[in-house]
């Protein structure tokens, strides 16, 4: 699998919006791209995934560059809840056997 | 749903014991993964199953760990004989074969 590099931490203001970014240059073509956070002392939680096209849930958007080399996450209007470790994860999904490999990720810590 | 269910949640034990993890994934989930944090080496996949069949058990450390999986509600993961550097927080997860991995709250285990 394709390898992220993440900054390893970033402070965002409250009610404003987290941009999140991952570099994946040597992701291959039918690898997505997951982020899932873990807020402290709990399980990793899912956010978002993605291929090719930008994605939005009700937590986050994803954008991805048209090369893939590269995506965004956007929590639009972070709260303190949103203090976490964000990790950007390329893979191909457990349908084609794939894994999550989870790095360092980043830490996020939102202020008030 | 009650989400994914570990048991215990904290783990005390003395090095050398036989130690056991228990996980119950989410009902109707076809795939289920055993993973260990440690604050060296992060979060690792150890093995997952598919259809209560183990399908990569490449990150398992040593013969010391096995997994089994012997009906759909129901894993179990054990290390005989146990050691400190054993030591870490164990997550289970499951999916419905999509792509989005469920944890459960981790089983903290400590040896001494």
């Amino acid at each position: 699998d394709a390898k992220t590099t993440q900054p390893p931490s970033m402070d965002c203001a409250e009610g404003r919006a987290a941009n999140l970014p991952c570099n994946h240059s040597t992701i291959s073509g039918n690898e997505y791209v997951y982020w899932y956070r873990q807020i402290h002392s709990q399980g990793p939680q899912y956010i978002i995934h993605g291929l090719k096209n930008n994605e939005t849930n009700e937590m986050a958007s994803l954008i991805i560059t048209e090369d893939r080399k590269s995506s965004t996450l956007i929590l639009p209007h972070a709260t303190l809840r949103d203090t976490a470790v964000y990790y950007c994860i390329v893979s191909l999904g457990t349908d084609s056997w794939g894994k999550l490999q989870f790095g360092a990720g980043t830490q996020v810590v939102v202020t008030p | 749903d009650a989400g994914v269910i570990q048991s215990p949640r904290h783990e005390v034990t003395e090095m050398g014991q036989e130690v056991t993890l228990r996980c119950k994934p989410i009902s109707g989930h076809d795939y289920l993964f055993w993973y260990r944090q440690t604050m060296m080496r992060g979060l690792e996949l150890l093995i997952y199953f598919n259809n209560n069949v183990p399908i990569d058990d490449s990150g398992m450390p040593e013969d010391r760990f096995s997994a089994k999986m012997p009906n759909a509600s129901f894993s179990t993961l054990k290390i005989q004989p146990s050691e400190p550097r054993d030591s870490a927080v164990y997550f289970c997860a499951s999916s419905a074969g999509g792509n989005e991995q469920f944890f459960g709250p981790g089983t903290r285990l400590t040896v001494l």
